[in-house]
């Protein structure tokens, strides 16, 4: 089991370029989440899905998209980035219901110029 | 709106010197209180969830407990290798949710 994997672990971008970062799991869970963690600031959510076919924002959704694929992926986008999406991004995922413990893949690191 | 703070932020030990990390919250609800360890670069990885207070649990050198109003992680003789940045989360509501806290920089000195 490779749990949660994300690709790419580094990306430069210039501002105004778009990208998508992936993200997949192979525990069978339900539930996807897409973090963004700054220095001080904690992890930070950006959208979640709670199944497949859905999505709801966060606490941080501006200038982002998302898509669940299906079960296992759950992507997310930037259209046109911002130096302020200058951060190390997380995807996470839990199971079943009730309290979940979600389980977090290596990150993405961004840097937005 | 939930809250989490964590203190200290930084903390250094010297190996085998006992000490505890404190995350106090503000939740309508509490569900659910985890505790995840972070190395640098890498992702959390998962060390517990307590649900009530009172409930405490162990792993190795870490006991986690819960009150009405904060969580400690206690670290009984740390070595090097417990380094890392420990990270608090409460859930509650909807549960499908964390808030986190900025988390504490744990250093062990051999």
């Amino acid at each position: 089991n490779a749990g949660v994997t994300q690709t790419p672990k580094f990306q430069v971008l210039k501002t105004g370029q778009s990208m998508t970062l992936q993200c997949a799991q192979d525990m069978n869970h339900n539930s996807m989440y897409w973090y963004r963690q700054d220095p001080g600031m904690g992890l930070r959510l950006i959208y979640y899905s709670a199944s497949e076919g859905t999505t709801d924002k966060g606490e941080v959704p501006n200038g982002y998209n998302v898509s669940r694929l299906n079960k296992r992926e759950f992507s997310l986008r930037l259209e046109s980035a911002a130096p302020s999406q200058t951060s190390v991004y997380f995807c996470a995922s839990s199971g079943r219901g009730g309290v979940e413990t979600q389980y977090f893949g290596p990150g993405t690191r961004l840097l937005v110029l | 709106e939930d809250q989490v703070t964590q203190s200290p932020e930084a903390l250094r030990l010297q190996e085998g010197e006992s000490s505890s990390l404190n995350c106090s919250y503000t939740v309508s609800g509490l569900r659910g209180l985890f505790w995840y360890r972070q190395d640098p670069g890498k992702g959390p990885e998962f060390l517990f969830t307590l649900y009530s207070a009172g409930e405490e649990k162990e792993k190795e050198r870490l006991k986690a407990t819960l009150t009405k109003k904060e969580s400690f992680l206690h670290i009984t003789a740390p070595k090097p290798e417990d380094s890392a940045t420990y990270l608090c989360a409460v859930s509650s509501g909807s549960a499908r949710q964390l808030t986190f806290g900025s988390g504490t920089q744990l250093t062990v000195l051999p």
